[in-house]
């Protein structure tokens, strides 16, 4: 089955605790990218990647760093998180380039920073 | 730049109420539009398409169609059901950028 899956669901965490959020998906999609969803923002873009080793900053970097070490996987990482981080988390893939590419999405990581 | 506009919500109607949610779109070129829908506790999914100019999407008995003379991309079902209470977003696409996105509009359906 095409997916994304996104590990954890849920945390929590405190103050200054790194952590990482992994995404994957199965579909050999050149193009990830990772929101975050806040009441009255919508979807706010944080990193993206084109390809392997090829990623850029999005609207909201601040605070978060990824890595596309593999196609298949990239993940989000939060150095040092704080409060303002407490979000809903989504990680989304799609083919690139030509056309019209729909994004397939992760279920999200719900991450509340205490 | 490019941008997406949407209605605010929350959007509250009866079970079989005319939903309409509306879109507009600032672009350079030909974009290709979509809505997204995401139910209670889940992710994004695509709903709908249009890719050019008097296009219609459609979808489970939703609708839109791409309007380049007024810039618009409206969401309408006939008889909504309660099955389709969720958040809607509308979003636009130009090839070799990333997607861009409204705010979302949330509809609550009663029976």
């Amino acid at each position: 089955e095409a997916q994304v899956t996104q590990n954890p669901r849920y945390l929590i965490t405190v103050t200054g605790k790194k952590l990482t959020v992994t995404c994957s998906q199965n579909m050999n999609h050149e193009y990830m990218s990772w929101y975050r969803q806040d009441p009255g923002l919508g979807l706010r873009q944080i990193y993206y990647s084109m390809n392997v080793e090829v990623t850029d900053k999005g609207d909201v970097p601040e605070g978060y760093k990824v890595s596309r070490k593999e196609k298949r996987n990239f993940p989000l990482i939060l150095e040092s998180p704080s409060p303002n981080q407490t979000s809903l988390y989504f990680c989304a893939s799609s083919l690139w380039g030509q056309g019209v590419n729909e994004q397939y999405f992760g279920p999200g990581t719900r991450l509340t920073v205490t | 730049g490019n941008s997406v506009t949407q209605m605010e919500g929350p959007v509250t109607l009866s079970e079989e109420a005319f939903l309409t949610i509306n879109c507009t779109y600032t672009a350079t070129g030909y974009p290709s539009l979509f809505w997204y829908v995401q139910y209670p506790g889940e992710g994004l999914q695509l709903l709908l398409k249009a890719t050019k100019a008097d296009d219609k999407g459609s979808n489970k008995g939703f609708e839109a169609t791409y309007r380049k003379e007024t810039t618009s991309f409206h969401l309408e079902k006939g008889s909504v059901q309660v099955s389709d209470s969720a958040v809607y977003f509308c979003a636009l696409n130009q090839a070799g950028t990333a997607l861009i996105f409204g705010k979302g509009t949330t509809l609550s359906v009663s029976s």
